[in-house]
């Protein structure tokens, strides 16, 4: 089983429409939540982080944290064509290594 | 601040050889993790050094080595380069630690022919 999953799309969304993006992680010990975005050719831009259960709204994005269930997702509300990248959901169980998914694909078409 | 840098940004290296790649974290970041990114893998962590120390290693060979010196800067270091060694090479660095958040540089993309 891996650390992380998620579900490699594509997917796509109109314009305007909300994306959903989902996480499950297997490590229920794990303390620290990130997504990232990374365009085609470029890095990882960190996007948001979670560490408590519940909603953390930054702008059009909203990470959703549920330890319980192990589910971590991200929400883009108003989607915009910039938006179109794969999103990547990273999970850092205790100490010093990350693990991350190998993300999710999204197009958010005009 | 400025953000992470990555030295060479592009890399072509012949089968046997080795290659050195450069990352300067983030001005006052003491963490530095070393990535590997290929299409079919995805992010694939390599190791994480902290003030000098290598605290965490990924499932990499010993092909794959890494230092950090005083001033947080690293290296890492592939010998004996194979074709499956290609790939985009990426350092995060992080204020106190890979349970931080981490901030990615822009990567070297090494090709091995």
């Amino acid at each position: 089983q891996k650390e992380v999953e998620q579900n490699s799309g594509p997917l796509s969304v109109p314009e305007g429409a909300i994306a959903s993006l989902n996480c499950t992680y297997s490590d229920r010990g794990s303390q620290s939540f990130f997504w990232y975005r990374q365009y085609s050719g470029k890095s990882p831009e960190l996007i948001m982080s979670i560490y408590s259960n519940g909603d953390k709204e930054d702008g059009r994005f909203t990470a959703q944290l549920n330890k319980a269930s192990q589910y971590v997702s991200l929400l883009i509300r108003d989607s915009q064509p910039s938006d179109s990248a794969t999103y990547l959901c990273a999970v850092n169980p205790t100490g010093n290594q990350f693990y991350f998914g190998t993300g999710t694909s999204l197009t958010v078409i005009p | 601040k400025a953000g992470v840098t990555q030295t060479p940004r592009y890399l072509i290296k012949t089968r046997g050889q080795q290659v050195t790649l450069s990352c300067s974290p983030i001005s006052g970041h003491r963490s530095v993790s070393w990535y590997q990114q290929t299409p079919g893998q995805g992010l694939q962590f390599l190791f994480e050094y902290f003030s000098e120390t290598q605290r965490n290693k990924g499932n990499f060979p010993g092909r794959f080595s890494g230092r950090q010196f005083s001033n947080s800067r690293s290296e890492m270091n592939v010998s004996t380069l194979e074709l499956g060694d290609s790939a985009l090479y990426l350092c995060a660095s992080s204020s106190q630690g890979a349970g931080n958040e981490q901030f990615f540089g822009p990567g070297t993309r090494l090709t091995v022919l």
